[in-house]
């Protein structure tokens, strides 16, 4: 299947920095990729959609100023924890979809995830 | 977005088959019932899907009622690597660039 990678797996920043999350296709090219965010013990929660060369759309109640989503080219997405506080601290996971036009759904691709950590 | 219900955890033994039920009652006639699990501190991961048939993968069975409310994955052999959150996902056929919305799923342990 398709591979979806994320750079880096685990980060651990002091409060107020900021702190910059890849998200790469590897085998394929993504026009749209999307941003969630994990706490413990809890499932994935949407953040926002990622779109290659337009805004990202952010989910109701996810701060667009505070996590800065650039889609730069077809393979890369990036997300930005600006001015991060222990609140932030959570597993973020990107993925992407592989459409195939061929059947009526298609498959969502996740990367492994980046367990963020802010002292 | 249809709404989905599993149980919050099931356990299973090693080498037992596992069935994972999900009811889905509102679900519409143009949505494939997917399913995902994720292993501890991974990304999710896709297990498999359906529309109407039972489907067959080397990872998982999947039984689809004939009202298609409910569906039951089903891992033939559990192994200790099974041990994850199961995620039952209806996704809406041809829905674009639509992200996956996940519920709470089923935490499956299994006892070696």
């Amino acid at each position: 299947g398709a591979v979806v990678s994320q750079h880096p797996s685990r980060v651990i920043c002091k409060s107020g920095t900021s702190v910059k999350i890849e998200c790469r296709s590897l085998d394929f090219q993504a026009t749209t990729m999307f941003w969630y965010r994990q706490f413990p013990k809890k499932s994935l929660m949407l953040m926002a959609t990622s779109n290659e060369g337009s805004k990202a759309t952010y989910e109701q109640g996810v701060e667009k100023d505070k996590f800065l989503i650039n889609h730069a080219s077809l393979t890369l997405s990036t997300l930005t924890v600006t001015s991060a506080h222990p609140e932030d601290s959570s597993f973020y996971i990107c993925s992407a979809r592989v459409p195939v036009l061929a059947r009526g759904t298609d498959t969502q691709y996740f990367g492994p995830g980046t367990r963020l950590t802010v002292l | 977005d249809a709404k989905t219900t599993q149980p919050n955890s099931m356990e299973s033994n090693e080498e037992e088959p596992v069935h994972l039920p999900c009811n889905h009652s509102t679900i519409s006639g143009t949505d494939y019932i997917h399913w995902y699990r994720q292993l501890p501190s991974q990304g999710p991961e896709y297990v498999i899907h359906g529309l109407t048939s039972n489907v067959n993968n080397r990872m998982a069975s999947l039984a689809i009622a004939e009202d298609r409310k409910s569906s039951t994955l089903i891992l033939h052999r559990a192994t200790l690597r099974d041990a994850a959150v199961y995620y039952c996902i209806p996704v809406r056929a041809f829905a674009g660039n639509t992200p996956l919305v996940f519920g709470k799923g089923t935490r499956l342990s299994v006892i070696a």
